[in-house]
């Protein structure tokens, strides 16, 4: 069964705490993205990589920080200097020149 | 860097009508502009996408069209169902063969009335 697979889909943490957010795709897309979403907005670009061992910020990486030690994987930290973590984090993946990208179910991260 | 603007924020249809959403975006070496559709809870879904070769693209009751003189495009949804309500965004990037940072709309909630 291919796709996209986020866990866990609800996350509770306490403030100060980092926590980890888990992104796998079995689709063989080379491209793995971060993204973002406040209620009523948009979706904002927080990292992405294109090739294993290699990534770019997005628009609102400071707090965060990810890594691509494996192509299917790509998970997300949410660092204690991220000022306003509460969001739903979405994931997704594309393949290099075709349509996309694809997004993953989005888990939903609350700081209390 | 990239600015997309997406209008209406809401939008209120009966069913089998059209609607129309409209997007603009201000960087001109952008490329590749595809739309999403988002229900309640879950992750955007990919519905149609366009590159900025072509003006115009077609699947059953979606269409999307480009103006890249004008630097703005369209979703056009005919025959609307009760099942097309959803959170619909737009997104613009200029994607390339290294994969795509899209820079998305804030989002048009489309309600459809039976």
């Amino acid at each position: 069964d291919g796709g996209i697979t986020q866990s866990p889909k609800y996350l509770f943490r306490k403030e100060g705490q980092n926590v980890t957010l888990s992104c796998e795709q079995n689709l063989n897309h080379d491209a793995m993205y971060w993204y973002r979403q406040d209620p009523g907005q948009g979706l904002r670009l927080i990292y992405y990589s294109q090739i294993v061992n290699d990534f770019q910020k997005g628009d609102i990486a400071e707090g965060y920080s990810v890594s691509r030690e494996k192509k299917e994987s790509f998970p997300l930290t949410v660092t204690s200097a991220q000022k306003n973590p509460t969001a739903f984090y979405l994931c997704a993946s594309s393949l290099l020149g075709a349509s996309g990208p694809f997004f993953g179910p989005g888990t939903r991260l609350t700081v209390l | 860097g990239e600015n997309v603007e997406q209008h209406p924020s809401t939008l209120s249809v009966q069913e089998g009508d059209s609607a129309v959403i409209k997007c603009t975006y201000s960087d001109s070496a952008s490329n590749y502009f595809p739309w999403y559709k988002q229900e309640l809870g879950k992750g955007p879904q990919l519905i149609i996408d366009i590159r900025s070769n072509v003006g115009e693209k077609k699947d059953q009751r979606i269409a999307v069209t480009l103006n890249k003189t004008a630097k703005h495009f369209s979703l056009h949804i005919t025959e609307t169902q009760p099942e097309d309500s959803a959170v619909y965004f737009c997104a613009a990037s200029k994607g390339t063969n290294s994969g795509y940072a899209l820079n998305f709309g804030k989002g048009t909630s489309l309600l459809v009335t039976p």
